[in-house]
């Protein structure tokens, strides 16, 4: 029961330059969402989705698209990678958008940006 | 406005004695409650949640929470420490009802001395 996966596990980039993260998951939910995570800042919301073909802004949506095709990937997009983007980023699943269930993560991305 | 205070940064206990990692919140609307564990690089796991049922919530591991309304708290307790409960520590918040408004804390760092 592979849970929630995420691609790549670690990633530099050069300011400028633009890559995907990839996050699956095999537990059929229906939310998904991508996170950051700064020191002392907790987890904050870059973007999420309700179901196929739904999504939405998070807290701190700039720089950042996605996409959500099927109901198993959730693909984040970084348009043009800048310094401020360095940071861990998580992939969360649940299996409904009811505020009460818990959420499910990947092991996280940690992405450098020079 | 904070929606969730993690009132310490970092806890340092000695193995076989008691943990309280302390979690304040605000939300207008009845919340629901979380607490994660998260190990280090690895994503992070849920430990417990509160629901608006019992007020006392046991989770894995041993570890238990309270909830108190007056108080607005959801302190986090293990009876005695184990060198695998090093980690950190997130209280998580739905502060409106939908799932996309959840509020991290900061995190609180937990060490377990031998």
């Amino acid at each position: 029961n592979a849970g929630v996966t995420q691609t790549p596990k670690f990633q530099v980039l050069k300011t400028g330059q633009s890559m995907t993260l990839q996050c699956a998951q095999d537990m059929n939910h229906e939310y998904m969402s991508w996170y950051r995570q700064d020191p002392g800042m907790g987890l904050r919301l870059i973007h999420y989705s309700v179901g196929a073909g739904i999504t939405d802004q998070g807290e701190v949506p700039n720089g950042y698209n996605v996409s959500r095709s099927t109901t198993e990937d959730f693909p984040l997009r970084l348009l043009s990678a800048a310094p401020s983007q360095t940071s861990v980023y998580f992939c969360a699943s649940s299996y409904s958008t009811s505020p009460d269930s818990p959420l499910h993560f990947g092991n996280g991305t940690r992405l450098t940006v020079t | 406005a904070q929606s969730v205070t993690q009132l310490d940064s970092h806890v340092s206990v000695s193995e076989g004695t008691p943990v309280l990692l302390r979690c304040n919140y605000s939300s207008s609307y009845s919340p629901s409650l979380f607490w994660y564990v998260q190990h280090p690089n690895k994503g992070l796991q849920l430990l417990l949640k509160y629901t608006s049922a019992a007020t006392l919530v046991k989770g894995i591991n041993g570890f238990e929470a309270e909830f108190k309304k007056s108080e607005t708290s959801f302190h986090l307790t293990k009876p005695s420490a184990h060198m695998s409960d090093a980690a950190e520590y997130f209280c998580v918040v739905s502060v409106k009802p939908v799932i996309n408004d959840m509020r991290f804390g900061a995190g609180t760092r937990l060490t377990v001395k031998p």
